[in-house]
């Protein structure tokens, strides 16, 4: 079983739509939670970046995380042809050596 | 500010030759990580250097190797390269760790070996 999954899609939307992207993992240390969106041919680049449980939110953008579910998601609101992108979550923590864990990613079409 | 620049962009390459890959940090990171992404793998990490040591290594094999110089640039080495190797590699900086602060990525290197 891989540390942390993620449904890697395709998922399409239309534009406007709420888009949900969600994570799951398995190690109790992780305490850092992000996401990173992925554009073609691009490096990915930080997205949101949550410590411990909790929601935070930025623009159009929520993340949100559940310590007790081993569960975080993306929310995309109003979403834009502008959004699709491949959006990785990642994690790290004390898990015997600092590094960050990244999911599969999942890619997003937004139609216009 | 400049961001991380990784060079070359691509890279052909034939199985057993070697390689090395350049990864200049953003101006103040002392923390560069190496990432290899693949279509089936998604994103694994190699290792991670802060002030000249490797501070983090993954689970690849000693083909790969790394390392930091003084003024943060890292390189990345693969020794007789295997078909498998073909990926893009992603080079990332943090200002002491990614735990507290995430990564800045560069564009990667993609590598073919043919």
């Amino acid at each position: 079983q891989k540390e942390v999954e993620q449904d890697p899609g395709p998922l399409s939307v239309p534009e406007g739509a709420i888009v949900s992207l969600n994570c799951t993992y398995s190690n109790s240390a992780f305490q850092y939670f992000m996401w990173y969106r992925q554009y073609s041919r691009k490096g990915p680049e930080l997205l949101m970046y949550t410590y411990s449980s909790g929601n935070k939110e930025d623009g159009r953008f929520t993340a949100q995380v559940d310590k007790s579910s081993k569960y975080i998601s993306l929310f995309i609101r109003d979403s834009q042809p502008s959004d699709s992108a491949t959006y990785l979550c990642a994690m790290s923590g004390n898990t015997g050596g600092f590094k960050t864990i990244f999911g599969a990613g999942t890619r997003l079409f937004v139609k216009a | 500010k400049a961001g991380v620049t990784q060079t070359p962009r691509y890279l052909i390459k034939t199985r057993g030759q070697q390689v090395t890959l350049s990864c200049s940090p953003i101006s103040g990171h002392r923390s560069v990580s190496w990432y290899q992404q693949t279509p089936g793998q998604g994103l694994q990490f190699l290792f991670e250097y802060f002030s000249e040591t490797q501070r983090n290594k993954g689970n690849f094999p000693g083909r790969f190797s790394g390392r930091q110089f003084s003024n943060s640039r890292s390189e990345m080495n693969v020794s007789t390269l295997e078909l498998g190797d073909s990926a893009l590699y992603l080079c990332a900086s943090s200002p002491t760790d990614s735990l507290t602060y995430g990564y800045t990525f560069g564009s990667g290197t993609r590598l073919t070996v043919v």
